[in-house]
């Protein structure tokens, strides 16, 4: 149990283009959705954390109007880059938690801005 | 401002042998910690965790010390097989529940045939 999906793995796009990112909880009803970023032979740096039916909490210094994250069910979690740049080239993990449990992570999406 | 610290980036150990893995800590807060094993392009999967109250948690051939007043705590494999080789990470929380994790930078674990 505690399967955490992502999609897409991979996505290469355009700078100045949007792109949005799917984590779900497969198996399990998740109250809270981690998303982290993590740059090459670096930590998994958190970047919000969100709860179902409430806004996201961002960590000091993520742009929220930038990194826009949507919790619409407890097993359902997106994060949409808008207007992405080469900087924001990164790999994209989300992580899903029940009430008291550990989390448990998806398997990431590798973002490529052009 | 670094508050989990791996300071080996990489470790390299023969198969049989124990690998020990170190994390440091400076925030006297955390409470909860936890190991992660993470391979190339996936998501790292729960490996150990351990409360402040305890000071080793076992499970199988992996062990969990926690030294609280050195804020430092290890992860001892043994013994270590092949198919051990990842990036492990060290995570901290202030809250039990292991939300909010602040990771370390991760160790290279290869272990050698």
């Amino acid at each position: 149990g505690a399967v955490v999906s992502q999609h897409p793995s991979r996505v290469i796009c355009k700078s100045g283009t949007s792109v949005k990112i799917e984590c779900r909880s497969l198996d399990f009803q998740a109250t809270t959705m981690f998303w982290y970023r993590q740059f090459p032979k670096q930590s998994l740096m958190l970047m919000a954390t969100s709860n179902e039916g409430s806004k996201a909490t961002y960590e000091q210094g993520v742009e929220k109007d930038k990194f826009l994250i949507n919790h619409a069910s407890l097993t359902l979690s997106t994060l949409t880059v808008t207007s992405a740049h080469p900087e924001d080239s990164s790999f994209y993990i989300c992580s899903a938690s029940r009430e008291t449990d550990t989390q448990y992570f998806g398997p990431g999406t590798r973002l490529t801005v052009l | 401002d670094q508050q989990v610290k791996q300071n080996s980036p990489s470790l390299s150990v023969q198969e049989g042998r124990i690998s020990i893995l170190n994390c440091d800590y400076t925030n006297s807060m955390f409470d909860y910690f936890l190991w992660y094993k993470k391979y190339p392009a996936e998501g790292p999967t729960f490996l150990i965790s351990i409360s402040s109250i305890k000071d080793k948690n076992e499970d199988g051939r992996f062990t969990v010390f926690l030294n609280k007043s050195a804020k430092h705590l290890s992860l001892h494999i043994v013994p270590s097989q092949p198919g051990d080789s990842a990036v492990y990470f060290c995570a901290a929380s202030r809250e039990t529940s292991g939300s909010r994790l602040t990771f370390g930078e991760g160790t290279q674990l290869t272990v050698n045939p």
